[in-house]
């Protein structure tokens, strides 16, 4: 079974600090990741993916994940925070041998104070 | 290229009434999800459709949940009759097929209200 947690249901940071949102998934095969963003009453948004290659995938809106399969993480990062970033993110998984659907974590409210 | 359309955004419904929610997913995206997202959490699967075929309904409440996708573009949710924890906003996503580089992309959902 696959699962993700995000550890953090809510992270603050101020305008111009950089930002972390934390992941950790759980597949059999190779993991398929994603990062979604969703504003208020809104859809959720494609942020980024990896699915191999670079363990640093770039993103939109300056966005960047790191893949680290020993630690089975895949934290989103950003330089430099603006207070429109302000949304709740939501890290997904999908295994890339038996899974068919992706399975989305819990979400972490990311809040950046001017 | 137009986004996946969801309608109604909203609607508030009494318990034991019916309600339905439409999708237009993307065009050429044969591959169809409902998710329902509680508040606070993430998006779960009800459906998934590979065309007009419901491919995996395992997480569907089918006493009271049902789902059509008839010619494989357009999809119906619907719920008979609703209860009050079915309040939730109801997603649906489409992809080009299941692989990974594609990607979903979802609809701006249906919030439902059940009083």
């Amino acid at each position: 079974a696959q699962s993700v947690a995000q550890p953090e249901d809510q992270v603050n940071v101020a305008e111009g600090n950089p930002l972390t949102v934390k992941c950790t998934y759980s597949v059999s095969g190779n993991p398929y990741l994603f990062w979604y963003v969703q504003y208020p009453n809104r859809g959720l948004q494609f942020l980024l993916k990896y699915i191999t290659g670079d363990n640093l995938v770039k993103g939109s809106y300056g966005f960047e994940a790191e893949f680290n399969k020993s630690q089975t993480s895949f934290h989103l990062k950003k330089p430099s925070a603006l207070v429109s970033d302000s949304a709740l993110y939501f890290c997904a998984v999908r295994d890339g041998n038996y899974g068919q659907n992706f399975v989305f974590g819990p979400g972490t409210r990311l809040s950046v104070l001017p | 290229e137009a986004g996946v359309v969801q309608s109604p955004r909203y609607k508030i419904i009494e318990k034991k009434q019916p309600v339905a929610f439409w999708c237009n997913p993307i065009s050429g995206h044969n591959t169809l999800y409902w998710y329902r997202q509680n508040l606070g959490q993430g998006p779960e699967l009800l459906i998934r459709y590979e065309n007009e075929e419901a491919v995996d309904d395992s997480q569907l409440p089918k006493d009271r949940f049902s789902a059509e996708r008839l010619k494989g573009v357009d999809s119906t949710l619907k719920i008979q009759p609703a209860e009050l924890g079915d309040s939730a906003v109801y997603l649906c996503a489409s992809s080009f097929g299941l692989e990974p580089n594609y990607g979903y992309t979802f609809g701006s959902g249906t919030r439902l209200t059940v009083v």
